[in-house]
């Protein structure tokens, strides 16, 4: 089956650190790539996404490079700030699947320091 | 912007009771969908519904489990009888027919539900 897995949370940075945020996926066929964002008292809303494999995905300073070799889809961030405190979860949509039935990472934790 | 809302943010019930979670999604989509997240585990989906009818369910969404789209803006899940470990946080979504297999959902806040 389809299986999405992130590095283990909370991860605590001081404002300007550098994030990433492990993901791996296992799944049939090519599946599309995401990662959403929770913010405090929001809903999950779509950071990045990538389709294909070598796709780059950015938003707000996040990038994630899908990469089919090492099934995984990382998250990253040059210099963070106390704003990008949130929950995010990785995420796919495996190929041949009906529309918007993703699967997700347990999510990680992110808390951002001044 | 418009946005998905749901109600009520926090329910707690008890074990055996009927609950139903409202969700009000953004109002030119037409795709429809349930997830939940219970406490430390991952974001699950339930169910997807276009047309009036359920075009996809997960393996958890038994019997107790039933949607409804009762008129043109309402998407409600009803819970018939309630088990302890359907304490969960529950996540509706829309998206649009135009975004195809995007898989950009938009959510709600989420409903929480704590069955005692």
């Amino acid at each position: 089956g389809n299986s999405v897995t992130q590095m283990e949370g909370p991860v605590t940075l001081s404002e300007e650190a550098f994030l990433t945020i492990n993901c791996t996926y296992t799944a049939t066929g090519y599946p599309s790539l995401f990662w959403y964002v929770q913010y405090p008292g929001e809903g999950l809303q779509l950071l990045l996404k990538a389709t294909k494999a070598d796709d780059k995905g950015s938003n707000k300073g996040f990038e994630a490079t899908y990469r089919k070799e090492t099934t995984s889809f990382h998250l990253e961030k040059g210099s963070v700030q106390v704003s990008d405190s949130a929950v995010y979860f990785c995420a796919l949509l495996a190929g041949g699947t009906s529309y918007g039935k993703l699967t997700f990472g347990q999510g990680t934790i992110l808390t951002v320091h001044p | 912007e418009p946005e998905v809302t749901q109600t009520p943010s926090h329910q707690v019930t008890q074990m055996g009771q009927e609950v139903i979670l409202r969700c009000v999604p953004i109002s030119n989509h037409l795709y429809f969908y349930w997830y939940r997240q219970i406490l430390g585990q991952k974001v699950e989906f339930l169910v997807s519904f276009y047309n009036n009818e359920i075009s996809e369910k997960s393996e958890i969404f038994d019997d107790q489990f039933s949607v409804e789209r009762p008129d043109g803006s309402n998407f409600t899940l009803k819970i018939r009888s309630t088990k302890l470990e359907d304490s969960a946080m529950y996540f509706c979504a829309s998206n649009r027919l135009a975004g195809g297999r995007t898989g950009e959902l938009f959510f709600g806040e989420g409903s929480r539900l704590t069955v005692l």
